[in-house]
């Protein structure tokens, strides 16, 4: 089955403590995402990915780092995470920027 | 700057037609989608217009001004399952993905 995935589905941490949240896609897709979606602001790209070893920052790319080191995995690294971070966080996948984005179930993150 | 502007919510009958604009202002315009999301869920997408004009799926089209830097999206023959949230999305000329903050679709009865 085509899917996005994504773990954990949810997470409790404490400020400072690093994280790691995986996304991986079996689509063989180009271009990946990061959102955060947050009440009443929609969402925002984190950073996107056209390729391997190619990222970029998105519009909210502070406090974030990304890697893509294979195609199909695109992980997103909360260094040193903080409460203004807690967000429902999407990853997503296209086989370009002009095609059908694929979205991960979602990561519901909360930062203490 | 860049943005994308939609009513923040919409109230409908069961069976009738509603539309959804967005306006838009990005540095380069490729095209505009639009994407669905239920309570809890992941969005999904609906349609993509990268030409003016509109584009049908089944009970859902959707209609892009490139001169007007419009689209809207229409629900036909609403049905309560499509109470959800529904964004419009450009993809700007450094390949990013620009969302507007969604609409919210109440549907009554």
């Amino acid at each position: 089955e085509a899917q996005v995935t994504q773990n954990p589905r949810y997470l409790i941490t404490v400020t400072g403590k690093k994280l790691t949240v995986t996304c991986s896609q079996n689509m063989n897709h180009e271009y990946m995402s990061w959102y955060r979606q947050d009440p009443g602001l929609g969402l925002r790209q984190i950073y996107y990915s056209m390729n391997v070893e190619v990222t970029d920052k998105g519009d909210v790319p502070e406090g974030y780092k990304v890697s893509r080191k294979e195609k199909r995995n695109f992980p997103l690294i909360l260094e040193s995470p903080s409460p203004n971070q807690t967000s429902l966080y999407f990853c997503a996948s296209s086989l370009g920027t002009q095609e059908t984005q694929y979205f991960g179930p979602g990561t519901r993150l909360l930062v203490l | 700057g860049q943005s994308l502007e939609q009513p923040s919510e919409v109230t409908a009958v069961e069976g009738a037609i509603v539309q959804i604009n967005c306006t838009y202002q990005t540095s380069g315009f490729y095209g505009l989608s639009w994407y669905q999301q239920h309570d809890g869920g992941a969005p999904t997408f609906l349609s993509y217009n990268a030409l003016d004009g509109l584009e049908e799926t089944g009970r859902f089209s959707s209609f892009l001004s490139r001169s007007d830097s419009y689209g809207y999206l229409l629900l036909q023959e609403l049905q309560m399952k499509d109470s959800a949230s529904y964004f419009c999305a450009v993809e700007n000329r450094d390949d990013k993905i620009i969302f507007g903050k969604g609409t919210r679709l109440h549907i009554l009865p």
